[in-house]
C-alpha cells in the first residue's frame, strides 16, 4: 500500500506562492491523489484531486509528474487565512480493498 | 445542506470504560469512514461502512468497532479504554457507491476524547 511523506512544516509570507510536495513511492496504478486542508478544531476539508499531469481549481493547482511518485500542491498568493495543516491522501488499494492513508501533514504558517 | 455531524464534541472517560461516538453523514451519503487523529500518529484510518456493512478496516485492535444503521448514521465504539486512546475521532461521509480512489470525503468536526 502507498505510504506518503510530506515536510512537517513550512513558513511563507502573504502574497507568495507556496508549493507543498508529497512523496508516494508505492502509488498503485488506479490510485488518485487528493489534498485536504485542516484548521484547528475542524475536520479536514477537500482542496483538490488529481490522477496525472496538472489539475487546477479556484483555490489551488496540483502537479503530478509522469511517474506519479510524488505530487505538488501549489497555493497561489497565500493569505493569513491559509495557515493550516495540509494533508495529501493516496487511497491505497490492494487485494480488492482500499485504505485511506493520509500523509503526516504539513503545517503551513503564513506570516504578515 | 447540513454537513457531517458528530456527537458529542468532547468526552472525558477513565481507563477501562467504554465509549460510543456518533456520526450523522450528509443527506444522501451512504459511506461513512472513521479516523483517529493524534499529534504523534497523525490521521489514521479506522474503518469504513457502506449500506450497514463494514467495507474496509485499518490496523486497529478489536477494541475499536463500529456499525452503520439503515439511515446511514454510524457509531463507533471503543471498549476497555486506554490512555493512548485519547485522540480526536473524525468521521467522514462520501456519496459514491464504489468507494476507493477518487472518493471525495466530507469530514465532521470530530469528537475529542480524553482518557484519564
Amino acid at each position: 500500500l502507498a505510504k506518503t511523506t510530506q515536510p512537517i512544516s513550512m513558513d511563507s509570507y502573504e502574497g507568495q506562492e507556496v508549493n507543498i510536495t508529497c512523496s508516494h513511492n508505492n502509488i498503485a496504478t488506479n490510485d488518485y491523489i487528493t489534498w485536504y486542508q485542516q484548521f484547528p478544531s475542524q475536520g479536514p476539508r477537500f482542496i483538490i484531486q488529481g490522477y496525472k499531469t496538472k489539475v487546477t481549481n479556484e483555490v489551488a493547482s496540483l502537479f503530478i509528474p509522469a511517474d506519479r511518485k510524488s505530487s505538488t500542491l501549489s497555493l497561489p498568493r497565500v493569505s493569513l487565512s491559509d495557515t493550516a495543516v495540509y494533508y495529501c491522501l493516496v487511497v491505497g488499494s490492494g487485494s480488492g480493498t482500499y485504505k485511506y492513508i493520509f500523509g503526516t501533514g504539513t503545517r503551513l504558517k503564513v506570516l504578515a | 445542506k447540513a454537513g457531517v455531524t458528530q456527537t458529542p464534541r468532547y468526552l472525558i472517560k477513565t481507563r477501562g470504560q467504554q465509549v460510543t461516538l456518533s456520526c450523522s453523514p450528509i443527506s444522501g451519503h451512504r459511506s461513512v469512514s472513521w479516523y483517529q487523529q493524534t499529534p504523534g500518529q497523525g490521521l489514521q484510518f479506522l474503518f469504513e461502512y457502506f449500506s450497514e456493512t463494514q467495507r474496509n478496516k485499518g490496523n486497529f485492535p478489536g477494541r475499536f468497532s463500529g456499525r452503520q444503521f439503515s439511515n446511514s448514521r454510524s457509531e463507533m465504539n471503543v471498549s476497555t479504554l486506554e490512555l493512548g486512546d485519547s485522540a480526536l475521532y473524525l468521521c467522514a461521509s462520501s456519496k459514491t457507491r464504489q468507494g476507493g480512489s477518487n472518493e471525495k470525503l466530507f469530514f465532521g468536526s470530530g469528537t475529542q476524547l480524553s482518557v484519564l
